[in-house]
């Protein structure tokens, strides 16, 4: 039973625009979420994240927005750059910090030029 | 700074043979994390490490796994025999306090 979902698999957007990326979770006790972007054989590569005291979070192009009570979050890039092609992760955890993390299945997003 | 180092890169092992992951964390890192990805699913948590000390070992799979952290520095994480269901790529991640976990390349082992 997945306790964290992306439900797009991959998104094609088009360099200079926005690209949003979404996740859903099911557990009510998830109260840290973190996005990661990973490329061919390398490692997940933190990118933002955001505590569930706050519904907003930006740094530079990536915003990440959270709504708790639909148990949604969504990463915006803007601009979209083709150097942002990459698997992007959602990923939750009861706190910040000194526990594992649960991970989506990843969405992969391509950036045309 | 160093990030995360794991090793081997890659291993091929047949069916019933033992195999050897290292994770070498971020230097300072109490926290150490195993996970695994398997054929393009989710990453999943097998366990975490609290210096020397494991703090949760739930999502290892069974007694054929093995992980170990001597002196709370590098880890290792023994598959004593390798079933054809272990193949994938297997992470390592440290952090500190409440920062972020830092993953290394992970290593992609393959069951024949």
């Amino acid at each position: 039973d997945q306790q964290v979902k992306q439900n797009s698999p991959s998104l094609s957007v088009q360099e200079g625009r926005i690209s949003i990326l979404n996740c859903d979770y099911t557990n009510s006790m998830f109260d840290y979420f973190l996005w990661y972007k990973k490329y061919p054989a390398e490692g997940p590569t933190f990118l933002i994240s955001i505590s569930s005291i706050k519904d907003k979070n930006e740094d530079g192009r990536f915003t990440v927005f959270l709504n708790k009570s639909a148990k949604h979050l969504s990463l915006h890039i803007v601009p979209s750059q083709p150097g942002d092609s990459a698997v992007y992760f959602c990923a939750a955890s009861p706190i910040a910090g000194n526990t594992p993390l649960v991970f989506g299945k990843g969405t992969r997003l391509s950036v045309i030029a | 700074e160093a990030g995360v180092t794991q090793f081997p890169s890659h291993s091929v092992i047949e069916k019933g043979q033992t195999v050897t992951l290292r994770c070498d964390p971020i230097s300072g890192h109490d926290n150490l994390y195993w996970y695994r990805r398997v054929m393009g699913k989710e990453i999943k948590f097998l366990l975490h490490f609290v210096k020397e000390s494991k703090q949760d070992e739930s999502g290892m799979p069974n007694n054929r796994f093995l992980a170990e952290r001597t002196g709370g520095t590098y880890s290792t994480l023994k598959v004593q025999p390798a079933e054809l269901e272990d193949s994938g790529v297997y992470f390592c991640a440290s952090s500190q306090g409440h920062q972020p976990q830092h993953f290394g390349d992970g290593t992609r082992l393959s069951i024949l």
